[in-house]
């Protein structure tokens, strides 16, 4: 079945350190790859998008997600964490359908 | 532009009382989409439309109503509210169908059905 699973439903970092959210996918076929950013009380924006274009893809606010095609994931990274990146973050999928499948989503806090 | 709006914010109904939840952008978007989004579920489809005239089922389009009668509105309707329904709404459009489009998502409403 095809599924999309975050690992770890809150994360803190301190401010500064690196920010890492996990995403793996289960599906037979190449899938398209997005992740979303929701601050409080607003709707979700995109950050970045997978196209197969290149494994590493480069989003707004300094993020960037590598497909890893062997390992069926697409981690979401930020070198330095900054207070103003403190949001819930959510993995999308496109299984080949043009729908999108969401996970479960990942609150990042960030530590001062 | 002021992208994709929803209203309201916030609703309260009792159960079995009826309402409609409105969404308009102004991008002219062909596609628009409903979710719902729970606590540890992420975002579920509820319904989506194509384009003017067309819609189908998500994955949870139970106890809903879509219609699409213009490009830009694409109101949901509660015919029966249940509690299960409290949850927080968010309408979506995209240019069009695609597996590489980007979803620009309205700010949700949030309902509480008692």
């Amino acid at each position: 079945a095809q599924s999309v699973t975050q690992l770890g439903s809150h994360v803190s970092v301190s401010e500064g350190a690196l920010v890492l959210l996990r995403c793996n996918y289960s599906s037979s076929v190449p899938p398209y790859l997005f992740w979303y950013v929701q601050y409080p009380n607003q709707g979700l924006q995109l950050l970045l998008k997978y196209t197969s274009a290149a494994t590493l893809v480069k989003g707004i606010n300094g993020f960037e997600a590598e497909f890893k095609k062997s390992e069926t994931s697409f981690h979401l990274t930020k070198p330095s964490a900054h207070m103003s990146d403190a949001a819930e973050y959510f993995c999308a999928v496109d299984f080949g359908n043009e729908k999108l499948t969401f996970g479960t989503g990942t609150r990042l806090t960030i530590i001062p | 532009n002021a992208g994709v709006t929803q209203t309201p914010k916030f609703q309260v109904l009792k159960t079995g009382q009826s309402m409609t939840l409105q969404c308009a952008q102004d991008m002219n978007h062909e596609y628009m989409s409903w979710y719902r989004q729970d606590p540890g579920m992420g975002l579920r489809l509820i319904h989506y439309s194509v384009g003017a005239g067309i819609t189908d089922q998500g994955e949870v389009p139970n106890g809903y109503n879509v219609s699409r009668s213009t490009t830009e509105d694409f109101p949901l309707r509660l015919l029966s509210a249940a509690p299960s329904q409290t949850s927080v709404y968010f309408c979506a459009s995209s240019p069009r169908r695609g597996n590489l489009e980007t979803q620009y998502f309205g700010p949700g409403t949030r309902l509480l059905v008692l």
